[in-house]
């Protein structure tokens, strides 16, 4: 079946630091992949997506590229603020005809001033 | 204008009781999702639901159930509550397409006493 792997955390970083959170995936096919992020509190909301291989997606200064030859979708920053400070969740689907987005186990993010 | 709103935000329960949370979209997407995250913020899919098909995680007790009166709803029954279902209970929405990304709801979070 269809399977995310993320780094695990914490991520722990100053402010103005370079971020990358690492993710690779298990599927079928051509998956749509996905960075989505949570603030403490509320619930999961979308940062970039990329729907095929060197799609680069990007959003706020973060940044992730699709790279189908090593099933990685890895997230990037050049300078992290306190205000990133969350959990981010990389994702896929469309795998083999499922529409059922399938999450990684999530990454925290802590950024010191 | 909130696009994927769940009720309650919190609820506390005793063992053994029945309950419902709801959710409502005004998106006008054809597919709605129930997600649990737990203390570790793993999110687990329980139930995929469009106006044509349920798919169910077999994982999932049947004291949990789904109940869809239109489109725009999906709520979340659960019965004989236990100290286990403790967790923060998600709704999301997403339109066909392999490309689109899902909306998510604040969260309910349930705890079980």
């Amino acid at each position: 079946g269809d399977s995310v792997t993320q780094m695990e955390g914490p991520v722990t970083l100053s402010e103005e630091a370079f971020l990358t959170i690492n993710c690779t995936y298990t599927a079928t096919g051509y998956p749509s992949l996905f960075w989505y992020v949570q603030y403490p509190g509320e619930g999961l909301q979308l940062l970039l997506k990329a729907t095929k291989a060197d799609d680069k997606g990007s959003n706020k200064g973060f940044e992730a590229t699709y790279r189908k030859e090593t099933t990685s979708f890895h997230l990037e920053k050049g300078s992290v603020q306190v205000s990133d400070s969350a959990v981010y969740f990389c994702a896929l689907s469309g795998s083999g005809g499922s529409y059922i987005p399938t999450f990684g186990r999530g990454t925290s993010l802590i950024v010191h001033p | 204008d909130t696009a994927v709103s769940q009720t309650p935000k919190y609820l506390v329960t005793q063992m053994g009781n029945d309950k419902s949370i709801k959710c409502e979209q005004n998106l006008g997407h054809d597919t709605m999702y129930w997600y649990k995250q737990d203390s570790k913020k793993f999110l687990k899919i329980m139930f995929s639901y469009n106006n044509k098909e349920l798919i169910i995680n077999e994982t999932v007790p049947n004291r949990f159930s789904p109940k869809s009166p239109d489109k725009a709803h999906l709520n979340l029954h659960i019965n004989s509550l236990e100290l286990g279902d403790s967790a923060v209970y998600f709704c999301a929405s997403r339109r066909d397409g392999v490309n689109a990304e899902a909306f998510f709801g604040q969260g309910t979070r349930l705890t079980v006493v």
